[in-house]
């Protein structure tokens, strides 16, 4: 089993839509949780990070952990046609390298 | 800008040989982790260096190697290079031991014909 399992995609939304893009873990040791952004040949980008259950907002991006279901999730709101990316939630390991998944392509269409 | 550079941005080289990809780390970070990215593919952690020493490793060929030098950059080397190792090679720096966040740096786009 994957440590980290994400919507595989595409996703393809109009612009100003509400993305939600959607992640489980199955270790219960996996306690922080991060969102990439990587354009397409591009280094991937720290998007946000957070420890707790609960919400994170930071501008139009909210982080939201759900501890008990071992679910996590980015919502973009006021897409726009720059969000179109690949984003990755990955798992970090014992010496915090970090695991990635094949993550979850967006295309925000104008 | 993150703060990481990679030198070079691309790499040509034909099969057989070696090259060296250098990174390096933002101001005040130990950490460094090398990344391999393939084609279509997912990023594959290869290595991780701490203020100098190897911490761990991944699915790192025996044909690659890498190192920290003193003042915190880090060297890649790839040798008796074959087709399937064209790929982006990114590092990513972190500031301390147990720092989770990691910063990317621009990577090397290595092409081998």
């Amino acid at each position: 089993q994957k440590e980290v399992e994400q919507d595989p995609g595409p996703l393809s939304v109009p612009e100003g839509a509400i993305v939600s893009l959607n992640c489980t873990y199955s270790n219960s040791a996996f306690q922080y949780f991060m969102w990439y952004r990587q354009y397409s040949r591009k280094g991937p980008e720290l998007l946000m990070y957070t420890y707790s259950s609960g919400n994170k907002e930071d501008g139009r991006f909210t982080a939201q952990v759900d501890k008990s279901s071992k679910y996590i999730s980015l919502f973009i709101r006021d897409s726009q046609p720059s969000d179109s990316a690949t984003y990755l939630c990955p798992f970090s390991g014992s010496a915090r390298q970090l695991t990635f998944g094949s993550g979850t392509q967006l295309t925000v269409l104008p | 800008d993150s703060g990481v550079t990679q030198t070079p941005k691309h790499l040509i080289t034909a099969t057989g040989q070696r090259v060296t990809l250098r990174c390096s780390p933002r101001s005040g970070d130990l950490s460094v982790y090398w990344y391999q990215q393939s084609l279509d593919q997912g990023l594959q952690f290869l290595i991780q260096y701490y203020n100098g020493e190897e911490r761990a490793k991944g699915n790192i060929l025996e044909r690659f190697s890498a190192q920290q030098f003193p003042d915190l950059h880090s060297e890649l080397n790839l040798s008796s290079l074959e087709l399937g190792d064209s790929a982006l090679y990114f590092c990513a720096s972190s500031g301390y031991m147990g720092s989770y966040e990691q910063y990317f740096g621009p990577g090397t786009r290595l092409t081998v014909t």
